[in-house]
């Protein structure tokens, strides 16, 4: 158990639908990552939340949006979902207090299909 | 761009039998080479962090190590239970982005 905590585990949605992720890091831990992984991509780094702030993009599309609240869980929306969205959806936490950058914790995961 | 490939995509083992997996990586000013276990439907799971060439590191049979272009994971007399998707990361200077590789698919056979 890592410590990080996601839900839901599962998602099944229609095209055209939205649909919100939740992630609550590691008790202490500032920074939180969003990576999308698919059979075919392999883990893409999405977006980075230290303390609140965003830090960093990566490909994220601009359907989707994230945030991290003052209690530091953090939230990813998915919205216009597509077929190609279904993918598993982690959120990662890491220790680190600079920022972030050093080993991440990964959650779970969501598993979203899109029929 | 920053790299990270990872070789082979899979490898398949009797119980028993050593061999290395390979991560070759291209990014700017290296600050640190990450090592993840993977199963199935699950997170990946933190193993080791590398820092400088030369650094090894060691977990019961897993071993990596690093180079200034590559990192190895060693796994000494697998056993079934090892069977995962070992994942390799690093994250370049200037950045709190680790860029992950594809992956290795590791099944050992018993």
């Amino acid at each position: 158990d890592s410590g990080v905590t996601q839900t839901p585990k599962h998602l099944i949605t229609a095209t055209g639908q939205r649909v919100t992720l939740r992630c609550s890091p590691r008790s202490g831990d500032l920074s939180v990552y969003w990576y999308q992984q698919s059979l075919d991509q392999g883990l893409q780094f999405l977006i980075h939340y230290y303390n609140g702030e965003e830090r960093a993009k990566g490909n994220i599309l601009e359907r989707f949006s994230a945030q991290q609240f003052p209690d530091l869980h953090s939230e990813l929306n998915l919205s216009s979902l597509e077929l190609g969205d279904s993918a598993l959806y982690f959120c990662a936490s890491s220790p680190r207090t600079s920022g972030g950058g050093g080993e991440l914790f990964f959650g779970e995961g969501s598993r979203l299909t899109v029929l | 761009e920053d790299q990270v490939t990872q070789s082979p995509e899979a490898l398949r083992l009797q119980e028993g039998e050593s061999s290395s997996l390979n991560c070759s990586y291209t990014v700017s000013g290296l600050r640190g080479l990450f090592w993840y276990r993977q199963d199935p439907g699950k997170g990946p799971e933190f193993l080791f962090t590398l820092y400088s060439a030369g650094e090894e590191k060691e977990k019961e049979r897993l071993k990596a190590t690093l180079t200034k272009k590559e990192s190895f994971l060693h796994i000494t007399a697998p056993k079934p239970e090892d069977s995962a998707t070992y994942l390799c990361a690093a994250r370049p200077g200037g950045s709190y982005i680790p860029t992950f590789g594809r992956g290795t698919s590791l099944i050992v056979h018993p």
